[in-house]
């Protein structure tokens, strides 16, 4: 069985800073991958970042990075100069082998960023 | 291009009624999938699909009906509707034949309310 943990119901963060997102996961298969989709109040799911098992380097899209400790099963987000549309509620995901399409989700982070 | 699209985006029902979620994607993608979301539990995927006329179980099935007669759409089915159905219910799609970087896409979502 695999599983994605989310242990911040919410974050707060001042504009122009950077936050740090958590996520571990738990699985035995050695091939898998992460992702992080942003879900607005407008309730639409957005693409964020992926992160593939066998990636040697963590993944980056412009202001968001993904800090992947295989060793640890962590797969944090990084927001750098937070802005007030990052106002959202943020998913850590996982499929694991071949099953690109079966993804297990977290609970959830619902991030506010203040002015 | 229209990605893809779901109907209704809002749906209240009676106990017991039926009624079909419509899905359809006009990228070709291959992978067709169906997930719920309540509060504080992410999303959970219920029926999934690799392709027109195989479906598969996922976190959640039970009271829900999946086919895929074509590649472009994967209607969900409620056959006789419960309040525990209350839901946000999501359709995605992806095209992955390797895991590389391969997100999903994700519908509007459709609010239903089963009173």
């Amino acid at each position: 069985a695999q599983k994605i943990t989310q242990t911040q119901p919410g974050m707060f963060v001042q504009e122009k800073e950077a936050v740090t997102l958590d996520c571990t996961y738990d699985t035995s298969d050695p091939s898998y991958g992460l992702f992080w989709y942003k879900q607005p109040s407008s309730g639409e799911m957005i693409f964020l970042i992926y992160q593939g098992s066998y990636d040697q380097q963590n993944a980056t899209e412009g202001r968001y990075s993904l800090n992947f400790q295989k060793a640890r099963k962590s797969a944090n987000l990084v927001i750098s100069a937070s802005q007030l549309g990052d106002s959202a509620m943020y998913f850590c995901a996982m499929y694991r082998g071949t099953s690109y399409g079966k993804l297990t989700f977290g609970q959830g982070t619902i991030l506010t960023v203040h002015p | 291009n229209a990605g893809v699209t779901q109907t209704p985006k809002f749906q209240v029902l009676k106990t017991g009624q039926s009624m079909t979620l419509q899905c359809a994607q006009d990228m070709n993608h291959e992978y067709m999938s169906w997930y719920r979301q309540d509060p504080g539990m992410g999303l959970r995927l219920i029926h999934y699909s690799v392709g027109a006329g195989i479906t598969d179980q996922g976190e959640v099935p039970n009271g829900y009906n999946v086919s895929r007669s074509t590649t472009e759409d994967f209607p969900l089915r409620l056959l006789s509707a419960a309040p525990s159905q209350t839901s946000v219910y999501f359709c995605a799609s992806s095209y992955s034949p390797a895991p590389t970087n391969e997100k999903l896409f994700f519908g509007s979502g459709t609010q239903l309310s089963v009173l």
